[in-house]
């Protein structure tokens, strides 16, 4: 079966510092894979997504950027982060040509102080 | 430019009766429909889709309308139990390369013993 892990699940970080968060997906080949932000009271705002190893598509102009170094890691990075970037970060993956369900991993709630 | 919305912010229903989460959406492009249950800290987990060559689709104690000219869906719990207390999402996306999900704001449903 298909797991998906992100880590940290939380992180309390001061404006200004840098930013690392990684997601990796398990027991599946290839798939996509997308970044998002739940804001407090909002909804996910899908931030990247990625069809493969290198390939980055931005959704938002901001802060922040991604990468995809394997094919089941995905990493969202930031070098310089501010107070508008706290959030609930989740990751989510699906199979490419397949039905549209998008599996979210446990998510990391970042504080920036 | 919200694609999505759901405007109820929260809704509250009496155990065992019916739970009505409505969605409406504005992109004609859209040609498949979601509902995702998020509990607090942890990520969407999902529920039940809908193609738009349909019109319902049920699972259980979940079933989702889909009324394409009013560009309109809803979801049905019936009847509606105490663990079903969650933050509803409805989303949606239109076939491209990576299925990108819009989703809307969603809305808090408490179900009351």
């Amino acid at each position: 079966s298909q797991t998906i892990h992100q880590w940290p699940a939380t992180l309390v970080q001061p404006v200004g510092s840098p930013l690392s968060l990684e997601c990796t997906v398990e027991g599946t080949s290839n798939p996509n894979l997308y970044w998002y932000r739940q804001a407090a009271g909002r909804g996910l705002q899908l931030l990247f997504y990625s069809v493969g190893i290198g390939q980055i598509s931005s959704e938002v102009p901001q802060n922040l950027s991604a990468s995809r170094p394997q094919d089941r890691q995905f990493i969202l990075s930031s070098k310089k982060l501010l107070l508008s970037d706290s959030g609930f970060y989740l990751c989510a993956w699906d199979r490419t040509g397949l039905a549209h369900e998008q599996y979210f991993g446990p998510g990391t709630r970042l504080t920036v102080t | 430019d919200q694609q999505v919305k759901q405007n109820s912010p929260s809704l509250s229903v009496q155990e065992g009766r019916i739970s009505i989460l409505n969605c409406d959406y504005t992109n004609s492009m859209f040609d498949y429909f979601l509902w995702y249950k998020k509990y607090p800290a942890e990520g969407p987990t999902f529920l039940i889709s809908i193609s738009s060559i349909k019109d319902k689709n049920e699972d259980g104690r979940f079933t989702v309308f889909l009324n394409k000219s009013a560009k309109h869906l809803s979801l049905h719990i019936v009847p509606s139990q105490p663990g079903d207390s969650a933050v509803y999402f409805c989303a949606a996306s239109a076939v491209q390369g990576a299925q990108k999900l819009v989703f809307g704001q969603g809305t808090r449903l408490t179900i009351n013993p």
